[in-house]
C-alpha cells in the first residue's frame, strides 16, 4: 500500500495570507490527524477527522481549520498566516480507534 | 508541568552501546507510542503499547501502567539509530487517536 501523501512539501507565504495543505491517508484509512511541529512547542495537536466529520480539536486559535472528504483525504486552512505560524505540518492516518498512527513527510511552512 | 515528560533530552552513545529512553505521563493513557524522526521531519511509528513489553529487531519497549512509566531500549546500537525518539500518549477515552507528545530525546551513535 502506498503510505501517507502531503503536498506541497514546501511553502513560503507572507504575513497575511492563507494557505491549504493536503493529506492523502492510506488506503482504508478512515481516521487523519494533524500535528504542528515547531522547536519551541514541539508537536502539537491540531485537530482529528474521522469518517468527515471533526471529532477533536487542540487548542490553536479558529484560523487554523481543516475538512475531510469522501475519500477520506484531508486538507487544513490556515487563514491570515502568522509569522509564528512556521513549522512543520504533519499529518497521520489510522484505520480506526486507538490504532497505530502512520505519518506523511510533512509539509514544511515558512512564513516571511 | 508537561503531561508527558522524556528523558534524557540529548543522549550520545558509542557505536554497540546499550540505550534507554525514558517516558513518564501524568495522564490517563489507553496506548503509549514510541516515534522515531530523523533529519527532515518523517516520523515513524517504533511501537504502540498498552501493557508489558513489546520487541522489534534491536528495539524493545515497555510500559508500566501502574507507575505511568514507559522505556525504550536499544541494544547494540548503531550509528543508523541516530534520530530523535518521541513518547506520545493517546489518551483514555475511545473515540480518540489524538497524541499528546514528549519533547523527543535526541539520540547521536558515534562509530
Amino acid at each position: 500500500k502506498a503510505g501517507v501523501t502531503q503536498t506541497p512539501r514546501y511553502l513560503i507565504k507572507t504575513r497575511g495570507q492563507q494557505v491549504t495543505l493536503s493529506c492523502s491517508p492510506i488506503s482504508g484509512h478512515r481516521s487523519v490527524s494533524w500535528y504542528q511541529q515547531t522547536p519551541g512547542q514541539g508537536l502539537q495537536f491540531l485537530f482529528e477527522y474521522f469518517s468527515e466529520t471533526q471529532r477533536n480539536k487542540g487548542n490553536f486559535p479558529g484560523r487554523f481549520s481543516g475538512r475531510q472528504f469522501s475519500n477520506s483525504r484531508s486538507e487544513m486552512n490556515v487563514s491570515t498566516l502568522e509569522l509564528g505560524d512556521s513549522a512543520l505540518y504533519l499529518c497521520a492516518s489510522s484505520h480506526g480507534n486507538q490504532e497505530t498512527q502512520y505519518f506523511g513527510p510533512g509539509t514544511r511552512l515558512l512564513v516571511l | 508541568k508537561n503531561e508527558v515528560e522524556q528523558s534524557p533530552q540529548n543522549l550520545t552513545a558509542q557505536e554497540g552501546e546499550f540505550i534507554t529512553i525514558n517516558c513518564s505521563y501524568s495522564v490517563g493513557i489507553s496506548a503509549l507510542h514510541w516515534l522515531q524522526q530523523h533529519p527532515g521531519g518523517g516520523i515513524v511509528s517504533l511501537f504502540m503499547l498498552s501493557s508489558g513489553k513489546k520487541k522489534h529487531g534491536r528495539l524493545i519497549a515497555t510500559i508500566n501502567i501502574q507507575e505511568k512509566h514507559s522505556s525504550l531500549h536499544i541494544t547494540a546500537s548503531h550509528p543508523r539509530d541516530s534520530a530523535v525518539y518521541i513518547c506520545a500518549v493517546m489518551n483514555y477515552g475511545g473515540a480518540t487517536n489524538k497524541l499528546i507528545f514528549g519533547t523527543g530525546t535526541l539520540l547521536a551513535v558515534q562509530p
